[in-house]
């Protein structure tokens, strides 16, 4: 079975410091891929990156950066110099090879202070 | 940019009342499916549709809950006798394709409060 394990519930930074959010993952499969989604206090799932099993490299975008280490299951995602702005919850997920159930993990609540 | 779409926002309902939660999904897109999480608690698969069918759905769908696609555009989501522990936020999603390469995407929810 698939599982997605979020180890902080919550962080709170001061603007313009560095954040990393981790995610850890646990599946059976070898297809599978991981996905980072942003929850707003407005309620909407925004997505944020796609990855798959087989493609390890990092990715940077603006000031969002994934690490994906699949010898340690874990697909951590970095904000550089934060803003108020990124104050939301973040959920990791993961979708094995039929991509028809995603199972999210707990969600990290971060909260970005001015 | 396309985009799912749910209607109504926020839904209030008595304890043992049936409910129809409405989506909209992408035009082209062939798969469906519907979420559900429980105020400051993760989001949780319920079902996926495909095909006027269900394809795959969680221990969560039990028989209380019922899924169709009605006509050409709409996908609902039923709830049959409704319970205290149903409020939550539904999500519906919708994707291209049903392997994990396709993204789904997320309408904003309906927020269902049962009372």
């Amino acid at each position: 079975a698939q599982k997605v394990t979020q180890a902080q519930t919550e962080i709170s930074v001061v603007e313009k410091e560095d954040v990393t959010l981790d995610c850890v993952y646990e599946t059976r499969d070898t297809t599978y891929y991981l996905f980072w989604y942003k929850q707003p206090p407005s309620g909407e799932l925004v997505f944020l990156i796609r990855r798959n099993s087989f493609d390890e490299q990092n990715e940077i975008s603006g000031r969002y950066s994934w690490n994906f280490q699949k010898s340690t299951s874990s697909f951590n995602f970095t904000i550089t110099a934060s803003q108020v702005v990124d104050s939301a919850v973040y959920f990791c997920a993961l979708s094995e090879s039929s991509g028809q159930n995603f199972v999210f993990g707990p969600g990290t609540r971060l909260s970005v202070l001015p | 940019e396309p985009e799912v779409t749910q209607t109504p926002s926020h839904q209030v309902t008595q304890m043992g009342q049936e409910v129809i939660l409405r989506c909209v999904p992408i035009s082209n897109h062939l798969y469906f499916y519907w979420y559900r999480q429980i105020l400051g608690q993760k989001v949780e698969f319920l079902v996926s549709f495909y095909n006027n069918e269900i394809s795959e759905k969680s221990e969560i769908f039990d028989d209380q809950f019922s899924v169709e696609r009605p006509d050409g555009s709409n996908f609902t989501l039923k709830i049959r006798s409704t319970k205290l522990e149903d409020s939550a936020m539904y999500f519906c999603a919708s994707s291209l394709g049903g392997g994990s390469t396709y993204e789904q995407y997320f309408g904003p929810g309906t927020r269902l409060t049962v009372t």
